[in-house]
């Protein structure tokens, strides 16, 4: 069974403080690997796709990488507009043709000024 | 503007009287899903569909059903509703070969007394 779990369930960062969200997974072959961000009250909104161990993605402050077992979402110099809970989530290669995807239960990350 | 809508938003019903959730996208997707959000469990896939009157079973099934007759439209219906369905309900759509780009709907926060 695909799993995926995220740490620390919560992380209280000052403005500024640099750091990094874990995501690690156990899939039968991984198809991609996603990251989302949620806002209270509103549906997830989509950040990254990453398929193979080795690469790396970036927006902003955000940057997200990924090996055979885990992925990190890197934050760099937060602010509190990136408040929010950052979900991950996992495709694996035998979804025959399409999309069990499995969520985890996400980071909530809270940036105060 | 791209964007996945749902109704409604909020509900209270009580045990056993049937309702439907609607999800509606305006992006020609061919790829639509629902998930619940329950506190601790993240994000659960309850059903999928690939394209019109091809639907799927995700990882939580129990007690509902959908329809997919035309393809902006994939409603949830639920027959028999339990408390143990009250959650946060979204509907989720993307092009199949984007299997990444979910684009979600802002939820539906159900109650059943």
């Amino acid at each position: 069974e695909d799993q995926v779990t995220q740490s620390p369930e919560a992380l209280r960062l000052q403005e500024g403080e640099s750091s990094s969200l874990n995501c690690s997974y156990t899939v039968s072959g991984l198809r991609g690997l996603f990251w989302y961000r949620q806002d209270p009250g509103k549906g997830p909104e989509f950040l990254f796709t990453l398929y193979s161990a080795g690469e790396e993605k970036e927006k902003e402050r955000l940057k997200a990488t990924l090996t055979k077992k885990e992925s990190f979402l890197h934050i760099t110099a937060p602010k509190p507009e990136d408040s929010a809970t950052y979900l991950c989530a996992v495709l694996p290669e035998n979804s025959g043709g399409y999309q069990k995807v499995t969520f985890g239960t996400g980071t909530k990350l809270q940036v105060i000024p | 503007e791209a964007q996945v809508t749902q109704n409604p938003r909020y509900l209270i019903t009580v045990t056993g009287k049937k309702l439907t959730v609607t999800c509606s996208q305006n992006m020609n997707h061919e790829y639509m899903s629902w998930y619940r959000q329950d506190p601790g469990l993240g994000l659960r896939q309850i059903y999928y569909s690939m394209n019109v009157e091809v639907t799927d079973k995700g990882d939580v099934p129990e007690g509902y059903k959908v329809s997919r007759k035309e393809k902006r439209n994939f409603p949830l219906i639920l027959e028999s509703p339990s408390p143990n369905q009250t959650s946060l309900y979204f509907c989720a759509s993307s092009l199949v070969r984007r299997a990444d780009t979910q684009y979600f709907g802002p939820g539906t926060r159900l109650t059943v007394l």
